[in-house]
């Protein structure tokens, strides 16, 4: 069962587009995190969200946590060939020991042509 | 420069010959971990370690050995690796866990094909 679950999984449009890309669940996270990713490189944190209905603002990146804290959102404005790459959303999970362990939906690919 | 260090950056190995993917931190992080990516599958937890001689299994450890014996190095082992171990592997670090509060560092991936 996947805990997070992202959409779309591939994205490509022109540069100059915008375009939204979401990250679902069933369960209720204390925080939700973004990561993007390029060919080649691992995962680089983008931002933390934390607060239900919380909005924050990256430059063009727009990221929104829902209200009850099931589900985020990034938006990306007028989107550069610099945006190309695989999108990931990441939330703290418990274990079955007591700890928790950062669980990640599967990614958007987006690509943005020039 | 805060940096997770992987080595080797590619490897290509045979059925059941052992190695060992090396993963070094310059942060004095306490919190470690290990995932593997596959296409169609993203990004699965391996092992994690909260500190020195703590570790544990994460969502996908079967095949797999780690060790913590100081506290910037996390080796992975694979014992006697398999075709189905084929895949791009990541090694991460972070002061405290996976709390809001903590940015996790990813090192730049193995990838690693098991013929």
């Amino acid at each position: 069962t996947q805990l997070l679950e992202q959409s779309p999984q591939f994205l490509s449009i022109q540069e100059g587009e915008n375009l939204t890309v979401y990250c679902n669940s069933s369960s209720v996270f204390s925080s939700l995190q973004w990561y993007r990713q390029e060919p080649g490189e691992g995962p680089v944190l983008l931002v933390t969200v934390v607060t239900g209905g919380e909005v924050k603002k990256l430059k063009r990146l727009t990221f929104q946590f829902g209200d009850a804290r099931k589900d985020s959102s990034l938006h990306i404005t007028a989107a550069q060939p610099g945006d190309t790459g695989l999108y990931l959303c990441a939330g703290p999970y418990p274990t079955q020991g007591g700890s928790e362990k950062l669980v990640f939906g599967k990614g958007t690919k987006l690509t943005v042509n020039p | 420069e805060a940096q997770v260090t992987q080595n080797p950056r590619y490897l290509i190995t045979v059925t059941g010959k052992k190695l060992t993917v090396t993963c070094s931190q310059n942060m004095n992080h306490e919190y470690m971990s290990w995932y593997r990516q596959d296409p169609g599958l993203g990004l699965r937890q391996i092992y994690y370690s909260m500190n020195v001689e703590v570790t544990d299994k994460g969502d996908v450890p079967e095949g797999y050995k780690v060790s913590r014996k100081e506290k910037r190095n996390f080796p992975l082992i694979l014992e006697s690796p398999s075709p189905n171990q084929t895949s791009l592997y990541f090694c991460a670090s972070s002061s405290g866990g996976t709390s809001a509060k903590n940015i996790q560092y990813f090192g730049a991936g193995t990838r690693l094909s098991v013929l």
